[in-house]
């Protein structure tokens, strides 16, 4: 079963509109973490955003902003005023446990964003 | 240079060819590792390393040879490849010992196997 899913493969938006990409994970671990990237047609993976399951609050960072509903599972990224700048891969991925200090990651399949001028 | 950095960016090979790949991270990281990512699939975690110790082999055929000579170096060795392992690789890095570890990401290798 999948641990980590995006159901929007493409998403089309105007620009300066917000935009939220979808994101449900399953766990049975208490302790995880949550995390969005952003991959540019050049294919480095840029780090967004994280979200720990033990927080209070949601997490923002600038333009992003994480809606993390845990009862749910979701925990999807909001980016408000998208740029042209923003057209890229998005993925969402879940840190479970740990491999002896090292952190394992599980990705989606990631979202297609195009903003439009 | 900051970051981590990837070399080469693009590699062509053939399928009996011997190349590697070369991952350098500038952020004092102790935790590194190699990522497949594929066409329409997602990224796939192949290899772990932490403190120079490999702690995961994620299933991944003995064609990939992992190095890691330091905590700030992680090479992958490549060889006899079959053309499916046309792909982007990625190395990351992280601290791994804070309660919140965030992996970063180098720019990537695409290879193609022909």
């Amino acid at each position: 079963a999948q641990k980590i899913t995006q159901t929007q493969p493409g998403m089309f938006v105007q620009e300066k509109e917000a935009v939220t990409l979808d994101c449900t994970y399953d766990t049975s671990d208490p302790s995880y973490g949550l995390f969005w990237y952003k991959q540019p047609s050049s294919g480095e993976m840029i780090f967004l955003i994280y979200q720990g399951s033990y927080d209070q609050q949601n997490a923002t960072e600038g333009r992003y902003s994480l809606n993390f509903q845990k009862a749910r599972k979701s925990a999807n990224l909001v980016i408000s005023a998208s740029q042209l700048g923003d057209s890229a891969m998005y993925f969402c991925a879940m840190r479970e446990g740990s491999i002896q200090g090292a952190q394992k990651l599980v990705f989606g399949q990631g979202t297609r964003l195009t903003i439009n001028p | 240079e900051t970051g981590v950095t990837q070399t080469p960016r693009h590699l062509v090979m053939g399928m009996t060819n011997k190349k590697s790949l070369k991952c350098e991270q500038h952020l004092g990281h102790n935790a590194m590792y190699w990522y497949k990512q594929s066409a329409k699939k997602p990224l796939e975690l192949m290899f772990v390393y932490n403190f120079k110790e490999q702690t995961e082999n994620n299933s991944v055929p003995s064609r990939f040879s992992p190095e890691c000579p330091n905590s700030s170096h992680l090479f992958l060795h490549l060889h006899t490849l079959q053309p499916e392992d046309s792909a982007l690789y990625l190395c990351a890095s992280s601290q791994s010992d804070r309660g919140r570890e965030t992996q970063y990401f180098g720019p990537g290798t695409r290879l193609l196997v022909l």
